[in-house]
C-alpha cells in the first residue's frame, strides 16, 4: 500500500515539548491513530482522532489534524524519560479492513 | 492476563523448518490480524481474518499461511522458514461493531530468528 510517512528519530530534553509529525495517504480515512511501543512490548493505543475534528487534547497529549494537507501531529507536553518509545501513526484506509501504519518515530528523551 | 496472547514470545529456528506462531484473544473480537515489524519498515500486514470462515492476504503474505481455528484463535505458519523472515511478529484484534473505528489491540509480540 501507499506509505504513511514519519520521520524516524526525534531527540528532546526532559521537560521540553515533543512534536511528532505524520503525513498520511488516504483522504477518505475517517480515523487516525497514534500508537506507542515501549521496548520489548507490543503497541498500545495512545489516542485517536476522528476526521471531522482538527484537534484533540488528552492530558499531556495534543493531536492536530490538517485534512487538506493530510498531516497529523502528536505533541507531548513536558516530555518525560518514560515517554521514550517508538510512536506510530496509522490510518484506517479506504478499504477499511486494517490499519495502515507509518514506519514509526523513535523518541529519545534525555535528562 | 493479557487480552491478546501470543506464544511463543521468542523462538530461534533453522532455515527450512516449519514453525507455527499462535495467538489467542479474550476480547471477543471477530477481526484478527498478523503483522510483522522490521526495523525502519514499521508494521506490515501479513494476513487478516474477519471471522472463522474469512481469511485474506495482506501485503506480504508470500511464505506464510494462517489458520483461524476459532473466533479466539488465529495462528501463523511459516512452512519453510528462511532468514529474511527474522522479525518481530504481532497479532492484533479489532471490533467490527465499532464501525469505521478499526482500533487494533496488540499482543506482546513474538521475536522470531531464523538461522
Amino acid at each position: 500500500g501507499e506509505d504513511v510517512e514519519q520521520s524516524l528519530f526525534l531527540s528532546v530534553r526532559e521537560g521540553d515539548s515533543s512534536v511528532i509529525n505524520c503525513t498520511y495517504t488516504d483522504s477518505s480515512s475517517t480515523y487516525l491513530y497514534w500508537y506507542k511501543q515501549e521496548p520489548g512490548a507490543g503497541l498500545q493505543l495512545l489516542t485517536y482522532i476522528f476526521s471531522n475534528m482538527d484537534m484533540k487534547q488528552d492530558q499531556r497529549l495534543t493531536v492536530l489534524l490538517n485534512k487538506k494537507d493530510k498531516h497529523l501531529s502528536l505533541r507531548i507536553a513536558d516530555t518525560q524519560t518514560g515517554d521514550s518509545a517508538i510512536y506510530f501513526c496509522a490510518e484506517n484506509s479506504n478499504s477499511g479492513y486494517a490499519l495502515n501504519f507509518g514506519k514509526g518515530t523513535s523518541l529519545l528523551v534525555t535528562p | 492476563d493479557a487480552d491478546v496472547t501470543q506464544t511463543p514470545r521468542n523462538r530461534i529456528t533453522k532455515t527450512g523448518k516449519r514453525i507455527m506462531l499462535e495467538c489467542s484473544q479474550t476480547k471477543g473480537h471477530d477481526r484478527m490480524y498478523w503483522y510483522r515489524q522490521d526495523p525502519g519498515l514499521g508494521l506490515r500486514l501479513i494476513y487478516y481474518s474477519f471471522d472463522v470462515k474469512d481469511i485474506n492476504k495482506g501485503e506480504i503474505s508470500d511464505g506464510y499461511s494462517v489458520s483461524r481455528q476459532a473466533q479466539a484463535k488465529f495462528s501463523l505458519s511459516l512452512e519453510s522458514a528462511i532468514p529474511n523472515q527474522t522479525a518481530l511478529y504481532f497479532c492484533a484484534t479489532s471490533d467490527p461493531k465499532q464501525g469505521d473505528n478499526t482500533e487494533a489491540f496488540f499482543g506482546q509480540g513474538t521475536r522470531l530468528t531464523v538461522v
